[in-house]
């Protein structure tokens, strides 16, 4: 199984609709990250969470809002979709700054707004 | 904040070397990685130098850092078509816990 599991994998809705991505780890890592792929931009953080209780904007995180419900899970949403959201989501974890701090990516949600 | 600057496409005929090339604007990265995307997978981390090297080798992989330049470059030796991918540069500015990436940098491997 996965360490870092995303879903969806793959998700068509229109626009003006809400959508939450979720994110499940079993990495015990205390740092998750969200970020979004479109092609010839890279990938762009629009979320970051150090902690439970903690949550911090990233590049891009206008349109979007985030949940850190414990420590294995970072939920995405989008409140009302639109077409400029349409892109390849990652979630993200770390162990933190006292190693390499190596991201361990999910293998994506394909989201498209119509 | 950072800046990071990659080429999008590089095609290579099989069995030869690939250059890849990444520039970035902060001095003050610590880490800097470079990470592999199969099509259809998310990122999966290749290899990474720390700042104060100037060169690291992984069997086929070698990393070049030009800290004055902030030039930073990932030779594939002896490329295969398994090596056909998505290359991200990704420099870790000090102080944070973040990963800029570069645009990646699309490896095509032709016969």
């Amino acid at each position: 199984d996965a360490d870092v599991t995303q879903t969806p994998r793959n998700r068509i809705t229109k626009t003006g609709k809400r959508i939450m991505l979720e994110c499940s780890q079993t990495k015990g890592h205390d740092r998750m990250y969200w970020y979004r792929q479109d092609p010839g931009l890279g990938l762009r953080l629009i979320y970051y969470s150090f902690d439970v209780k903690d949550i911090n904007k990233g590049e891009i995180s206008d349109g979007y809002s985030v949940s850190r419900q414990a420590q294995a899970k970072f939920s995405l949403s989008l409140e009302s979709a639109i077409p400029n959201q349409t892109a390849l989501y990652f979630c993200a974890t770390s162990e933190g700054t006292a190693n390499t701090g190596e991201l361990f990516f999910g293998e994506g949600s394909r989201l498209t707004v119509l | 904040g950072e800046d990071v600057e990659q080429s999008l496409f590089l095609s290579v005929r099989e069995g030869d070397s690939s250059v890849i090339n990444c520039t970035y604007t902060d001095s003050s990265s610590t880490y800097l990685y470079w990470y592999k995307q199969e099509p259809g997978a998310g990122l999966q981390l290749l290899t990474y130098i720390f700042s104060n090297m100037d060169m690291k080798q992984d069997q086929r992989l070698t990393v070049l850092l030009n800290k004055k330049d902030k030039h930073l470059s990932l030779r594939i030796a002896d490329t295969q078509t398994g090596d056909s991918a998505i290359y991200f540069c990704a420099p870790r500015p000090g102080g944070y816990n973040k990963l800029i990436f570069g645009a990646g940098t699309r490896l095509a491997v032709h016969p």
